[in-house]
């Protein structure tokens, strides 16, 4: 299982550049997570999918952010124009319910995240 | 007021200590997680539950419900489980999204 795959790892551009992360979830997992962890709010979720529809977007803070999922194994954050405020380390994370006797779900699996320096 | 609160903040202790992290949250429920995220960043699940308690090797979570708490405690401590400690809850209704603890940052010393 290869786990979550987000790219890049590390991303530094100037404010006002637009900033494309990318995250590959767990294969067979429906649900998709975009979270994000600054020293001062800690984890945050964005935005999260269902069967690549989005589900809750109300932690997207502003216009500025949006987040698509276009297929099963592909989801975008993007973000346009960055501002210095927007640096943070983006996580993605996967997940799924699995059913035995009632309904349960798996744990969130997380990705690596993508730590994001806007200058 | 957040609606998961984590204690203590900070938590230094010396290799074979028994560690204890504390969760208090302020709303209905349907799971509670604990998460491990190592120095390099990396976030794990450790456990996931909604009553009881659950084992894994050196580690332990419990929770109650009617209180609103949950515990994540460490026999044996060992420098390697240096990292924060992250409380999240999912709401009730099956809902997916996680509200997130502040985290607690562990420090096992040699």
């Amino acid at each position: 299982d290869a786990g979550v795959i987000q790219s890049p790892r590390h991303e530094v551009t100037e404010m006002g550049q637009e900033v494309t992360l990318r995250c590959k979830p767990i294969s067979g997992h429906d649900y998709l997570f975009w979270y994000r962890q600054t020293m001062m709010r800690g984890l945050e979720l964005l935005i999260y999918f269902n069967n690549n529809v989005p589900i809750d977007d109300s932690g997207m803070p502003e216009d500025r952010f949006s987040a698509k999922m276009p297929n099963a194994s592909f989801s975008t954050l993007k973000i346009q124009p960055s501002e210095p405020r927007d640096s943070a380390v983006y996580f993605c994370a996967s997940s799924t319910r699995v059913s035995g006797g009632g309904l349960d779900w798996q744990p969130q699996h997380f990705g690596d995240g993508t730590r994001l320096s806007i200058l | 007021k957040n609606e998961v609160e984590q204690s203590p903040q900070n938590l230094t202790a010396q290799e074979g200590e028994f560690i204890t992290i504390n969760c208090s949250y302020s709303v209905g429920i349907s799971a509670l997680h604990w998460l491990q995220q190592h120095p390099g960043g990396g976030i794990v699940s450790l456990f996931m539950l909604s009553s009881g308690k659950k084992k894994h090797g050196r580690l332990i979570a419990t929770i109650n419900i009617q209180e609103k708490h949950s515990s994540l405690h460490i026999t044996a401590s060992h420098p390697r489980d240096s990292a924060v400690y992250i409380c999240a809850v999912r709401g009730r209704q099956g809902a997916q999204k996680l509200v997130f603890g502040q985290g607690t940052r562990l420090t096992i010393n040699p």
